[in-house]
């Protein structure tokens, strides 16, 4: 098992352009999340979708932000476009349904915006 | 007012010691009950989990749970200079899935 696996791990962009961050779940797992983290405002949620459709999407800050889940495998968060206020850690995270496991969460993009 | 809050760090501890460290949750409907652990830029990682009243007992790890106060912590036994991370109260609330987090507590253990 990989685990979550997201990328790029850095991303250093200038302001007015287009990112995307990208994330595979686990495989089988039907929830997945995103996650931003600041040090002011600690983890907060973005998005998350079950078996690829999006649930909860009131986190997204601004429509420069959007998320899309193609298939079971595969995720993209999209800014566009891109101001330094949105320069955080950007986390996705998975689960099976429900259960003691908890969130796996993968190893994050670390963005910034210049 | 924020959902879910953590005691104020940092915290440092000798090693050896008991570390403690707390959180409140704001919703009485939260169900499930985590403590994450997360080193200086790595991604959280899961140590603990709780959902009734009560102990629950883990390695050098206790989380106990009060739902009515709505108050969960956890205890961190014999703490080792490898525990010096910051730890993560997350809750989730009623059929909900998404986890709500605490600001965390930095933890420092002194070797």
């Amino acid at each position: 098992d990989a685990g979550v696996i997201q990328s790029p791990r850095h991303e250093v962009t200038e302001m007015g352009q287009e990112v995307t961050l990208r994330c595979k779940p686990i495989s089988g797992h039907d929830y997945l999340f995103w996650y931003r983290q600041t040090m002011m405002r600690g983890l907060e949620l973005l998005i998350y979708f079950n078996n690829n459709v999006p649930i909860d999407d009131s986190g997204m800050p601004e429509d420069r932000f959007s998320a899309k889940m193609p298939n079971a495998s595969f995720s993209t968060l999209k800014i566009q476009p891109s101001e330094p206020r949105d320069s955080a850690v950007y986390f996705c995270a998975s689960i099976l349904n429900w259960g003691p496991s908890g969130y796996t969460f993968g190893s994050g993009t670390r963005l910034t915006v210049v | 007012q924020k959902e879910v809050e953590q005691n104020s760090g940092p915290l440092s501890v000798p090693e050896g010691a008991i570390a403690s460290l707390n959180c409140t949750y704001s919703d009485r409907g939260s169900q499930s009950f985590f403590w994450y652990r997360q080193y200086s830029g790595k991604s959280p990682e899961l140590i603990m989990s709780i959902y009734s009243n009560g102990d629950k007992e883990d390695g050098r790890f206790t989380a106990q749970l009060n739902k009515a106060s709505q108050y969960v912590s956890l205890l961190i036994r014999d703490s080792q200079p490898s525990d010096s991370a910051t730890y993560l109260c997350a809750v989730t609330s009623g059929s909900a899935r998404q986890l709500t987090f605490g600001s965390g507590t930095q933890l420092t253990v002194l070797p």
